[in-house]
C-alpha cells in the first residue's frame, strides 16, 4: 500500500501565509490521484476543504487553496486566522482505494 | 437536508464484532458512495472502505481485508460496516463519509476495545 506523507508540524503568524504539502511514496503526485483535504478541531469529525486538487466546498474560506506544487499535493493558506489553527489531512486515490496522510497540525501564533 | 447520523458507543472485548450504522436521509440514497474512515485516538484519518449504494459494490482497504464488511440496506437508507476480530488497536472513532467530493460526515461512533 502507498504511504502518504505530511509535515507533522507547522507554524504560521496570523496574516501570515503557509503552504502544507501531500507526497505519494509511489511517486510524484498528480491531478489522477484527486488529492483532498481536511481539515479537523479537537473533538470535532473532520471538514473537507479541497478536492479534486483545488476545487473547494461552499463553506471552504477563500483563503485556503489547493494546487500541485513540486511533485506535492499542496494547501496554502493565505492570511491564516487564529480559528485556522487545527489538524490538516489529506488523501490520495489509488485505483479506487483512498490512503490518507498522516496529518500537519498548525499552529496559528 | 442531508444527514448522515450514527449508530452509539460500544465497547467490545477482544475478539468480538462491532456493525456501526450510518443511517441516511435527504438525498438520493442509491445514487452515491459511502466509506467509512477511522480516527484512533490522537492518531490520523485512516480509510477502510467504501460501497456503492447503488450497485452494492465494495472496496475494502488492504489494512482490513478479511475483517471488514460494509454493507447497505435500501428499503432503511441505512449504510453497515462490521469489524471483526477486533483488538485493543481498533479502538477509534469511526465515521460514514458520503462520497460526494466527501461533503457530509456523519457524527461519529466511538468503539472501545478492551477486556
Amino acid at each position: 500500500q502507498a504511504v502518504v506523507t505530511q509535515e507533522p508540524s507547522l507554524t504560521v503568524s496570523p496574516g501570515g501565509t503557509v503552504t502544507l504539502t501531500c507526497g505519494s511514496s509511489t511517486g510524484a503526485v498528480t491531478s489522477g490521484h484527486y488529492p483532498y483535504w481536511f481539515q479537523q478541531k479537537p473533538g470535532q469529525a473532520p471538514k473537507t476543504l479541497i478536492y479534486d486538487t483545488s476545487n473547494k466546498h461552499s463553506w471552504t474560506p477563500a483563503r485556503f487553496s489547493g494546487s500541485l506544487l513540486g511533485g506535492k499535493a499542496a494547501l496554502t493558506l493565505s492570511g491564516a486566522q487564529p480559528e485556522d489553527e487545527a489538524e490538516y489531512s489529506c488523501f490520495l486515490f489509488y485505483s479506487g482505494s483512498r490512503v490518507f496522510g498522516g496529518g500537519t497540525k498548525l499552529t496559528v501564533l | 437536508q442531508v444527514q448522515l447520523v450514527q449508530s452509539g458507543a460500544e465497547v467490545k472485548k477482544p475478539g468480538a464484532s462491532v456493525k456501526v450504522s450510518c443511517k441516511t436521509s435527504g438525498y438520493s440514497f442509491t445514487s452515491y458512495i459511502i466509506d467509512w474512515v477511522r480516527q484512533a485516538p490522537g492518531q490520523g484519518l485512516e480509510w477502510m472502505g467504501w460501497i456503492n449504494a447503488g450497485t452494492d459494490y465494495t472496496k475494502y482497504s488492504q489494512m482490513f481485508q478479511g475483517r471488514i464488511t460494509i454493507t447497505r440496506d435500501t428499503s432503511t437508507t441505512t449504510v453497515y460496516m462490521e469489524l471483526s476480530s477486533l483488538r485493543s488497536e481498533d479502538t477509534a472513532v469511526y465515521y460514514c463519509v458520503r462520497y460526494n467530493n466527501f461533503d457530509y460526515w456523519g457524527q461519529g461512533t466511538l468503539v472501545t476495545v478492551s477486556s
